[in-house]
């Protein structure tokens, strides 16, 4: 069945440091594809999306381009700050009619002063 | 984009006990979802919440131990029944608006049991 697998955390990095959470994804339809941010104490944010291939999704500063050919949908920020510390989640529909959504692990960052 | 209400935040119960979680929007939405978080791994779907009709169940979850709810477009209630240990999870409502929007999430229930 469809799947995610997201890269493992924590990743701990100084403030205005370049992030890379890998995510790749097995599906067998055309998916759309998600990543979600949950703060501490917090419920799920959808950060940005993308559904279809070549597409970026952008927001906060950060970016995922859904692509294709290496199934991946990897989220890129080029400085992060103390703030964006939370786990994030890469995430796919299964492109049915039901819109349920398939999680990755998801990932912790942590982003020290 | 909705906003959900999710009742309990957090709650400690005893093993063997039940707890009803509630879910509710602030506009009539197409489908909602009960999804649950364990300790330390991500979020895997409970079941699909039908509005008039029993709910649809993923793999390894069924309706004895978490009977869903769902009289109108937007409410529904999630019971963790005669509980244990390793209920202990956040349990998450989302719910699809429709067309192409995203799954919006409420704040979740933080549930322990002892």
């Amino acid at each position: 069945g469809d799947s995610v697998t997201q890269m493992e955390g924590p990743v701990t990095l100084s403030e205005e440091a370049f992030l890379t959470i890998n995510c790749t994804y097995t599906a067998t339809g055309y998916p759309s594809l998600f990543w979600y941010v949950q703060y501490p104490g917090e419920g799920l944010q959808l950060l940005l999306k993308a559904t279809k291939a070549d597409d970026k999704g952008s927001n906060k500063g950060f970016e995922a381009t859904y692509r294709k050919e290496t199934t991946s949908f990897h989220l890129e920020k080029g400085s992060v700050q103390v703030s964006d510390s939370a786990v994030y989640f890469c995430a796919l529909s299964d492109g049915g009619a039901t819109n349920k959504l398939i999680f990755g692990t998801g990932t912790l960052l942590a982003v020290q002063p | 984009s909705a906003v959900i209400s999710q009742k309990p935040s957090r709650d400690i119960c005893q093993r063997g006990t039940s707890l009803t979680i509630q879910c509710q929007v602030d506009s009539q939405v197409t489908m909602m979802f009960w999804y649950r978080q364990q300790p330390g791994q991500s979020l895997t779907l409970i079941a699909t919440a039908n509005q008039g009709s029993e709910a649809t169940y993923e793999s390894g979850f069924v309706i004895d131990k978490f009977p869903i709810s769902r009289p109108n477009l937007t409410f529904s209630t999630l019971t963790v029944s005669n509980m244990s240990p390793e209920d202990s999870s956040i349990y998450l409502c989302s719910v699809w608006t429709g067309d192409n929007s995203p799954l919006h999430f409420g704040n979740g229930t933080r549930l322990t049991v002892t």
